[in-house]
């Protein structure tokens, strides 16, 4: 299947900096991408998807300025937690569809702690 | 409005028996429906997904139901192993393109 890698796997940051989350499609180009939270024993929380040469579309709730997202080429996207707060601590998964087949292709999460 | 619920939080099995998770959603007419696993700290993997015309679907160990009337899947796991042992997600997507709706997961524990 197609391999989805989502770089870092892990990060500590002190509060009120910026962390920058990478997600890329290894073996095929993905026009779109997904970005997902989960907090502990909760299910995935869709927080925006990520369009190749355009803007974010966000969930409602999810604060755009909060959680910038960049899609410069089709195989990379980028999640920014801008300022984080410890509220901001969470597991952050990205995913990407390879053609119009309909499963999504997962990276492996980035656990954010926020001291 | 909108929901996805997968009937159990846990489940616990016996190896060598049969694991059937449900899924059942409502006020959704979905294209598909998606059956995801995820290990603990890991992102999720995908195993079947099944179109709203297909009632039954197949891919080794792991059997997909879907009825459209009563708005469930059901997803079995048979012979099942320790190794089998994980969280599965459903999820619902209404197009083809579209994003994909996912329930809170049962966590499996096959027990050998």
């Amino acid at each position: 299947g197609a391999v989805v890698s989502q770089h870092p796997s892990w990060v500590i940051c002190k509060s009120g900096t910026s962390v920058k989350i990478e997600c890329r499609s290894l073996d095929f180009q993905a026009t779109t991408m997904f970005w997902y939270r989960q907090f502990p024993k909760q299910s995935l929380m869709l927080m925006a998807t990520s369009n190749e040469g355009s803007k974010a579309t966000y969930e409602q709730g999810v604060e755009k300025d909060k959680f910038l997202i960049n899609h410069a080429s089709l195989t990379l996207s980028t999640l920014t937690v801008t300022s984080a707060h410890p509220e901001d601590s969470s597991f952050y998964i990205c995913s990407a569809r390879q053609g119009g087949t309909g499963e999504l292709f997962f990276g492996e999460g980035s656990r954010l702690t926020v001291l | 409005s909108q929901k996805i619920e997968q009937n159990s939080e846990a489940l616990n099995i016996q190896e060598g028996k049969t694991a059937t998770l449900t899924c059942n959603y409502t006020n959704y007419s979905p294209a598909y429906l998606q059956w995801y696993r995820q290990d603990p700290g890991r992102g999720p993997v995908f195993l079947l997904l099944i179109r709203e015309n297909e009632k039954e679907k197949r891919k080794e160990r792991l059997k997909v139901t879907f009825d459209t009337t009563l708005k469930q899947s059901l997803f079995h796991i048979t012979a099942s192993q320790p190794a089998d042992s994980a969280t599965y997600l459903c999820a619902l997507a209404n197009t083809n393109a579209g994003k994909s709706t996912f329930g809170d997961g049962t966590t499996l524990t096959v027990k050998p």
